[in-house]
Formats: structure tokens, sequence, C-alpha cells
């Protein structure tokens, strides 16, 4: 079956501009994150929705960064005013949540965001 | 709060054996690891959720303490294929996020 889908998969912007991520996750997984990753460092984890609501947004690095998502499937990352530190690739994972918590995540291929 | 992960590299040798030791400050209610290859994305390994359980995966397995608040990957007899960087995750309390480790670099040289 299709897996996690995200688009657009590089993305150059200017400083300032802003841009929008898409992450598409595979049919039927109620949970959706958004991670983080810098070049050569770990997965810094932004924002989680199970079904359409985002519990905590306290990962979120700015209050240029919003994400939402609809109809309980696919979900929009925005990043406002982008600034330089903004660049990195942004991957988006899915799962199931089953009654003893997250289960395995499945990423999709990432967006990478390179503000100039 | 991100759980600390040693060694932050290990270079191997095909055949070799290694360990990965992942361990938290918080109490661990489940631990997940994954392997992400140079320039792709993160693929799921396995997950422990009991103290004390072991999980496998080829020549790959898990075991997780709860008391000790840490887990160890094994890897048995390394291949090439092996080669990328391991995170292990877990959960934060009420499961309204997920934390990841800083990684370590696993390289399997021929």
């Amino acid at each position: 079956g299709a897996g996690v889908s995200q688009s657009p998969s590089n993305k150059v912007t200017e400083k300032g501009k802003d841009v929008e991520l898409r992450c598409d996750p595979i049919s039927g997984h109620t949970a959706l994150y958004w991670y983080r990753q810098s070049l050569g460092q770990g997965l810094e984890f932004l924002i989680y929705f199970q079904g359409n609501s985002a519990p905590d947004k306290s990962g979120l690095p700015s209050d240029r960064f919003s994400a939402e998502r609809t109809g309980g499937s696919v979900s929009t990352l925005t990043i406002q005013r982008t600034q330089q530190e903004d660049s990195a690739v942004y991957l988006c994972a899915s799962s199931y949540r089953s009654g003893r918590g997250p289960s395995e995540q499945y990423f999709g291929p990432g967006t990478r965001l390179t503000v100039t | 709060q991100q759980p600390v992960q040693s060694p932050q590299a290990v270079i191997l040798r095909e055949g070799e054996d290694a360990v990965i030791n992942c361990s938290s400050s918080k109490a661990l209610y489940s631990v997940h690891w994954y392997r992400q290859k140079h320039g792709e994305a993160p693929v799921f390994l396995m997950i422990l959720l009991k103290g004390g359980e072991q999980k496998g995966h080829d020549k790959i397995s898990a075991s997780f303490n709860e008391k000790k608040q840490q887990s160890s990957l094994y890897l048995t007899a390394s291949q090439l294929s092996y080669s990328g960087t391991y995170f292990c995750g877990t959960p934060g309390l009420g499961g309204q996020n997920f934390v990841f480790g800083p990684g370590t670099r696993l390289s399997v040289l021929p």
C-alpha cells in the first residue's frame, strides 16, 4: 500500500517568505507527527495530532510555526516569515494508536527546506 | 526530556557485535528503536513495551529495563547494511509528544 507522502520534496525560499509543507499519512492512521531534522542532527519533535486535534503545541519552535490537520488525514505545517535557522528537513510520520500507546511510526521522505 | 544514548558513534568490522544504550532520567513506559540511513527517512525496528521484554529483528535484538529506565539494542554479527544512525525514542507523559535520543552513528566496514 501507499506510504506516507510529503510535498514538496525540496523547497527553497527567501528569508521572510511563508511556506507550507504538506503531509499525506497512511490511510487509517489516526496519529500524525511532525519532526524537524537539521543537518547531521537528531529528530526534533514539533507537534502531534490525534485525529484532527493537537493536544500539545509546545514543541513548535516559535509562533511563526503552525500546523493543522483536516478530515483526520492530510496535515499542513506552515512557517511564516521564514528565517535561515528554519532550514532543515521536515519529516512527517503516521501511526496507529493502540490502547498501549503509540505504535510504530512510518516516516515520509521529508521536505528539505532551504531559506536563503 | 530527551533520552541519552551511548556511544555517540561506533565503527565495526563485518561480523562484529555492538551494543547501543538508551537511558532516561524519567520513567520509560515504552522504548522505540529506529534506524536512519544517510539521506533517508528513519525506519522502525522495534518497540519494547514491558520491563525486561526483549524483541528481535533479524540479528538485532533489544532489551528494556523499566527499573533502570534504560534500553539496549544488540546488533549481532553486523552486516554492511546495518550502517546508519540508530535512534531510541519514547512517548512523553500522556503520549502527547514523542522524544528521540540524539542518535548513535554506526559504521560497519568490510
